[in-house]
């Protein structure tokens, strides 16, 4: 069966520290991967998604980026941090770009 | 955006009643997608509905979609203190993304 890994589960890092938040899943290859990041009582929002290897499109302008070094590992990075990066962010991976599955998220606050 | 939006925003219900959340998107799509997200975690897929469809069923759960309208509902049915939770609707366009809604928070008193 597929499993997605999130870490580390809660971050806490000063204003204009890096940043890098690693997502891997298990049990299948090829798959589509998504970060989002949820602000606290809200929806989520699409930052990146991955259709392959060194493929990566973004979503939103931001302090953000993110890589796709294997087939099976999404990094999301910052070089420095804001304090509106401040949020949880989550991972997912899909099969066939319908449902999606989710990891348990990191907790990033940003001092 | 085809962005979806969840109505009422909070709703607390007793248990053993039923709980109906509403979503309203903005342009077409190839389906929609309800998930759910206890406090802190990741989020559940719950069900996917198709555009062509009108009406799914999952165990307690079932899902309408009104492509005319462009909206859905999710009914929870013989509600349990277990299903406090948040739910999400997600529209999924020609793109394949998703664009989430702002949730409903649930709250079922046992």
């Amino acid at each position: 069966s597929q499993t997605i890994h999130q870490w580390p589960a809660t971050l806490v890092q000063p204003v204009g520290s890096p940043l890098s938040l690693e997502c891997t899943v298990e049990g299948t290859s090829n798959p589509n991967l998504y970060w989002y990041r949820q602000a606290a009582g809200r929806g989520l929002q699409l930052l990146f998604y991955s259709v392959g290897i060194g493929q990566i499109s973004s979503e939103v302008p931001q302090n953000l980026s993110a890589s796709r070094p294997q087939d099976r590992q999404f990094i999301l990075s910052s070089k420095k941090l804001l304090l509106s990066d401040s949020g949880f962010y989550l991972c997912a991976w899909s099969p066939y770009m319908d449902e999606q599955f989710f990891g348990p998220g990191t907790r990033l606050t940003v001092l | 955006s085809q962005q979806g939006e969840e109505d009422p925003q909070a709703l607390s219900i007793q248990e053993g009643e039923n709980a109906t959340m509403n979503c309203s998107y903005k342009t077409s799509i190839n389906n929609l997608q309800w998930y759910r997200q206890n406090s802190g975690r990741g989020l559940v897929h719950l069900i996917l509905i198709r555009s062509n469809e009108r009406e799914k069923h999952s165990g307690r759960l079932r899902v309408t979609l009104d492509t005319s309208k462009k909206s859905s509902s999710l009914l929870i049915t013989a509600s349990r203190a277990a299903d406090t939770a948040s739910y999400f609707c997600a529209a999924s366009g020609s793109a394949r993304q998703l664009t989430f809604g702002s949730g409903t928070q649930l709250t079922v008193l046992p």
